[in-house]
């Protein structure tokens, strides 16, 4: 079964600042792989990134990055210099391969303060 | 291009009453995804379909809940008779499976959701 774990429930930060959400993930398949999705007060489910187990290198995009450590079982999210339009939830999520079923975290409140 | 569609996007009805969700998948997608959002169990997969096929369907809470693919582009879950605890948002999800035997192809990419609430 996988098992995604977004302990943060909610983070509070001022314009400008770095945000780090956190990920961890419990699969038992070798390969899998893993999605950050944004939803902003509007509603919708946005798609952030996908990330391949058998491909551990970071990714930067803009004021995002990620950093997936495969010997921690860790897919965190940064956010560098904060905005006001990154307040939003977000939600991690795995996926293995018998199936296609996304098993998504609780995700995490991001509210950023002008 | 134009993303997955759902309608209605807001929906208020009375318990009892048949509700009818609607999904237009991405063009070109073969795989579609049905997801409830609630405040108590987060984001949970009811249903998914294959090249219309459902593939599982062990998500779905009980046998009011239905779902149909009847081609490609078009999919509804429906809900009868509706109960106030189906309040919840409702997402449609689309993704290309497998194509050229690539597995790196299906992410899922959600529609703007149904707000759905049962008095």
């Amino acid at each position: 079964a996988q098992k995604v774990t977004q302990a943060q429930t909610e983070i509070s930060v001022v314009e400008k600042e770095d945000v780090t959400l956190d990920c961890v993930y419990e699969t038992r398949d070798t390969t899998y792989y893993l999605f950050w999705y944004k939803q902003p007060p509007s509603g919708e489910l946005v798609f952030l990134i996908r990330r391949n187990s058998f491909d551990e290198q970071n990714e930067i995009s803009g004021r995002y990055s990620w950093n997936f450590q495969k010997s921690t079982s860790s897919f965190n999210f940064t956010i560098t210099a904060s905005q006001v339009v990154d307040s939003a939830v977000y939600f991690c999520a795995l996926r293995g391969t018998s199936d296609y079923k996304l098993s998504f975290g609780a995700g995490t409140t991001v509210t950023v303060r002008a | 291009d134009a993303g997955v569609i759902q309608s209605p996007r807001h929906e208020v009805t009375e318990m009892g009453q048949e509700v009818t969700l609607r999904c237009k998948p991405i063009s070109g997608h073969n795989s579609l995804f049905w997801y409830r959002q609630t405040m108590m169990r987060g984001l949970e997969l009811l249903i998914y379909f294959n090249n219309n096929v459902p593939i599982d369907d062990s998500g779905m809470p009980e046998d009011r809940f239905s779902a149909k693919m009847p081609n490609a582009s078009f999919s509804t879950l429906k809900i009868q008779p509706s109960e106030p605890r189906d309040s919840a948002v409702y997402f449609c999800a689309s993704s290309l499976i497998w194509a050229s035997g690539r597995a790196d192809t299906d992410t899922q990419y959600f529609g703007p959701g149904t707000r759905l609430t049962v008095l």
